[in-house]
């Protein structure tokens, strides 16, 4: 079974610190995509960043990266200079597989307070 | 611009009575999503189509319904057999090995 899972209920950070927030998953699949999004407190889900399984180089989008440790199935998310308007939830999410199957798995997510 | 629409933003429901939400997207996706948040929760899968007249159960399907008879279009009706429908929908689509594209949700209440 598919499986993301986000430890961390809650984080803070200062404004204009860089913030890693965590996601590991599980799947027996070889090949499978994960994807962050960010839910500001309006409600929409707005994407961030893509890593393929088979991508050798770390996803990098502007101030995000997302830090993919294969071996350990882990894809972190990096903020990097934090802005208050990051202050929002952040969920980490799995497709796999990323061309075949349609079903995407999210975790739980993680909520982002920037402190001025 | 294209986009996903849903409507409307709020819904109320009174008991024993079925209401649907919308969901229309001109992305020219294949495939389309609908999942339900409860509050500090993530998002659990309702229904999802890969094809038009195509759908399948996700995880929490019982006392929702849906219909894909246009690919632009994927309504779920929450019936009066879901006890608990407060929440917050959200519709998504897709093509595939592509990020799903979000529409701005629908928060359902009870009256």
């Amino acid at each position: 079974a598919q499986k993301i899972t986000q430890t961390q209920p809650g984080m803070f950070v200062q404004e204009k610190e860089a913030v890693t927030l965590d996601c590991t998953y599980d799947t027996s699949d070889q090949s499978y995509g994960l994807f962050w999004y960010k839910q500001p407190s309006s409600g929409e889900m707005i994407f961030l960043i893509y890593q393929g399984s088979y991508d050798e180089q770390n996803a990098t989008e502007g101030r995000y990266s997302l830090n993919f440790q294969k071996a350990r199935k882990s894809a972190n998310l990096v903020i990097s200079a934090s802005q208050l308007g990051d202050s929002a939830m952040y969920f980490c999410a799995m497709r796999a597989p990323p061309d075949g199957g349609n079903q995407f798995y999210f975790g739980t997510g993680t909520s982002l307070t920037v402190i001025p | 611009d294209g986009g996903i629409t849903q409507s409307p933003k709020y819904l109320f429901r009174k008991e024993g009575q079925n209401v649907t939400l919308s969901c229309e997207q001109n992305l020219n996706h294949d495939a389309m999503y609908w999942y339900r948040q409860d509050p500090g929760q993530g998002l659990r899968l309702i229904y999802y189509s890969q094809i038009v007249n195509d759908f399948q159960k996700g995880d929490i399907a019982e006392g929702y319904s849906v219909s894909r008879e246009k690919k632009e279009s994927f309504p779920l009706t929450v019936t009066s057999a879901q006890k608990n429908p407060t929440a917050f929908y959200l519709c998504a689509s897709s093509l595939a090995g592509e990020p799903q594209h979000f529409g701005d949700g629908t928060r359902l209440s009870i009256l």
